[in-house]
C-alpha cells in the first residue's frame, strides 16, 4: 500500500497568516492527490483534486501543488472559518486509496 | 444541490450486525460510483468500500473484506453497507461519499459503536 506522510499534525496560526501543509507519498503517484477539509459534525469537503485543481466554489485562498512524491497545500490568508482538519488522499493506480494522518489547523 | 444522508448507525455488540443506508439526491445517482469512508475516534480516514454505477466493480479494504457487503438500489437512489461480524475496531463514523477515487460530496456521517 502507498503510505502518505502528512505534516505537521497540528498548527496554530493567526488570522491572515499563510499556512502550509505537506504530504509525501511513499512512491511516485503522479498528480493523483486530493485534499479534503473536515469539520466536526459537518460533511467533509473536497477542496483540491489532482494536486492543484481547485474544486468549484472553493475560495481561491486555498491552493495545492506538487507532483511525484511531494505535495503542498496552502491557505494564503487564514480565516476563522478555516479552522478544521485537513487530509491529503492518493489514488494512484490500484486501491487502496490512502489518506495522510491529517493536520489540525487552529487559530492562535 | 447534492445531498447524502446516512442512517442506521448505533451501538452493537462485538460479533453483531448493522446495516447502514445512504439516501442520495441532487444528482443522477445511477451514473456514479459511490463509496463508504470511515473515521475511527481520534484516528484518520479509511476508504472502506466502493461500488460502480452498475454494480459490476466493487472494492473492499482488507480490514473489512469478507465481513462487509456494499450494495445499491438505483431505483431508490440509495447506497447500503451491510456490516457483519463487527469488531471493536470497526467503531467509527461512517461516511457515504459520491465517487470512487475522488469523493466530491460526502454525507455528515453516522456513528457506529461496537462495544460489549
Amino acid at each position: 500500500d502507498i503510505q502518505m506522510t502528512q505534516s505537521p499534525s497540528s498548527l496554530s496560526a493567526s488570522v491572515g497568516d499563510r499556512v502550509t501543509i505537506t504530504c509525501q507519498a511513499s512512491q511516485d503517484i503522479n498528480n493523483y492527490l486530493n485534499w479534503y477539509q473536515l469539520k466536526p459534525g459537518k460533511a467533509p469537503k473536497l477542496l483540491i483534486y489532482d494536486a492543484s485543481n481547485l474544486e468549484t466554489g472553493v475560495p481561491s485562498r486555498f491552493s495545492g501543488s506538487g507532483s511525484g512524491t511531494d505535495f503542498t497545500f496552502t491557505i494564503s490568508s487564514l480565516q476563522p472559518e478555516d479552522i478544521a482538519t485537513y487530509y491529503c488522499q492518493q489514488y494512484d493506480n490500484l486501491p487502496p486509496w490512502t489518506f495522510g494522518q491529517g493536520t489540525k489547523v487552529e487559530i492562535k | 444541490q447534492v445531498q447524502l444522508v446516512e442512517s442506521g448507525g448505533g451501538l452493537v455488540k462485538p460479533g453483531g450486525s448493522l446495516r447502514l443506508s445512504c439516501a442520495a439526491s441532487g444528482f443522477t445517482f445511477s451514473d456514479y460510483y459511490m463509496s463508504w469512508i470511515r473515521q475511527a475516534p481520534g484516528k484518520g480516514l479509511e476508504w472502506v468500500s466502493y461500488i460502480s454505477s452498475s454494480n459490476t466493480t466493487i472494492y473492499y479494504a482488507d480490514s473489512v473484506k469478507g465481513r462487509f457487503t456494499i450494495s445499491r438500489d438505483n431505483a431508490k437512489n440509495s447506497l447500503y453497507l451491510q456490516m457483519n461480524s463487527l469488531r471493536v475496531e470497526d467503531t467509527a463514523v461512517y461516511y457515504c461519499a459520491k465517487g470512487n477515487y475522488l469523493a466530491d460530496y460526502w454525507g455528515q456521517g453516522t456513528l457506529v459503536t461496537v462495544s460489549s
